[in-house]
Parts: structure tokens; sequence; C-alpha cells
């Protein structure tokens, strides 16, 4: 039982348009969601996160937004760089005691971007 | 060194071998993970410590065996592997204390090969 889904495997958009990645979660008891960014051979890097008071948290050229009640977030990159290229998962937590420290991950999205 | 660092980066061992990953954080934090990332999977969370304690064990099997002398130290010790333990493992390390909504931080993963 995938608690945290990434529906889409992959991603290709043009250099400078908008990367939209998305994301669903069952668990209600999730009240905190991150993005992480891993290029091939090195760790996942943390991108960005929003915890479930509010239902949009930006940084740079990253927006997440947040739907509690469809249990759907989501990451906008804009304006979309080749670098962006990678695999981007999203993680969730719960602020229940049994889930301390865990994160449950998604299964990825490869997204390419176009020169 | 910064961060979060992982050795050996690769490593081929053979079913019957005996072989550790090290994992160290120079992060000040006191929550320290132990991830697989199995091909076209999720990252699966296989132990985390808090404060040097113990606080999860995701059923993971006795052939991987976790240590942790200190806050800034993580181990993983290998024996008897099976070939579909292949793949990347992964550290993380957080800092507990902000309720439950750490951000964890990953190092750059051992790729294993177990023939």
């Amino acid at each position: 039982d995938q608690q945290v889904k990434q529906n889409s495997p992959s991603l290709s958009v043009q250099e400078g348009r908008i990367s939209i990645l998305n994301c669903d979660y069952t668990n209600s008891m999730f009240d905190y969601f991150l993005w992480y960014k891993k290029y091939p051979a090195e760790g996942p890097t943390f991108l960005i996160s929003i915890s479930s008071i509010k239902d949009k948290n930006e940084d740079g050229r990253f927006t997440v937004f947040l739907n509690k009640s469809a249990k759907h977030l989501s990451l906008h990159i804009v304006p979309s760089q080749p670098g962006d290229s990678a695999v981007y998962f999203c993680a969730a937590s719960g602020s229940s005691s049994s889930n301390t420290g865990k994160l449950i991950f998604g299964q990825g999205t490869t997204l390419q971007v176009k020169p | 060194e910064t961060g979060v660092t992982q050795t050996p980066r690769h490593l081929v061992m053979g079913m019957t071998n005996k072989k550790s990953l090290k994992c160290e954080q120079h992060l000040g934090h006191n929550a320290m993970y132990w991830y697989k990332q199995s091909a076209k999977k999720p990252l699966e969370l296989m132990f985390v410590y808090n404060f040097k304690e113990q606080t999860e064990n995701n059923s993971v099997p006795s052939r991987f065996s976790p240590e942790c002398p200190n806050s800034s130290h993580l181990f993983l010790h290998l024996h008897t592997l099976q070939p579909e333990d292949s793949a990347l493992y992964l550290c993380a390390s957080s800092h507990p204390g902000h309720g439950y909504q750490e951000t964890q931080y990953f190092g750059p993963g051992t790729r294993l090969l177990v023939l």
C-alpha cells in the first residue's frame, strides 16, 4: 500500500517553460511534505518543503502547492532550466509519535528540460 | 568536510563476504537513517537512530546490522547478502526538536553489487 504516489514516471519540458510535478498521498495524518531532487550517482538533495498549515511555499523558481482536501501537492519550476533535469521525489511525514523521523517517499518523476 | 559523507561510494561483494558501509554527518544532527533504493522503487527506510538509540527497524533482515557509536557516525554491517540486496544505500541525518517536521539531508550513497 503506497501512501505517497507520483503517477508520472517522466516529464519533458522545453527550457524556459513551466515544469509541474505532481504527488498524491493517502494518509491524512501527514502534515509535512518535502521535495527532493536527485542526480545520477548522487544522494537526494532537499529542495523545498511545506507544512500542512500552508497551501503554498515559494523559494526562487520553485513553488510547492498543497491541496489538503484533495491530498495532492505539486512542485512548479519556472522558468525551467536544463540543469533542472533530474529525478524529483516527493516525501511526507506525519506528526504521530510512531512516525517520528519517518519519511515516506514517492517513486520519483524524471524531469527532462530540453534546451 | 561538510554535510553527509558515505564510504565507500561503490562496493562489490560476494554472498559470503562481510563488509561495512560508513556514514558520517558534519551537520550537528542527532538523528541518522539508513535507506535502500532499488531500481524503479521508492526509497525504503531501513533504520532510524535518535541520539544513538535505534528507534526504528523497518523489518530489515538480520544480514543487515546497523551500528551508531555516536550521533555523527553510522555504520551498516553486511554479511551473507543476497544478489537482490544489490541497491543504492543512502544515509541521511536530521535535527529532531522542531516538532516532527524534520528535513533529512542525504549522503551520496553507496552503490552495492552482490555477486
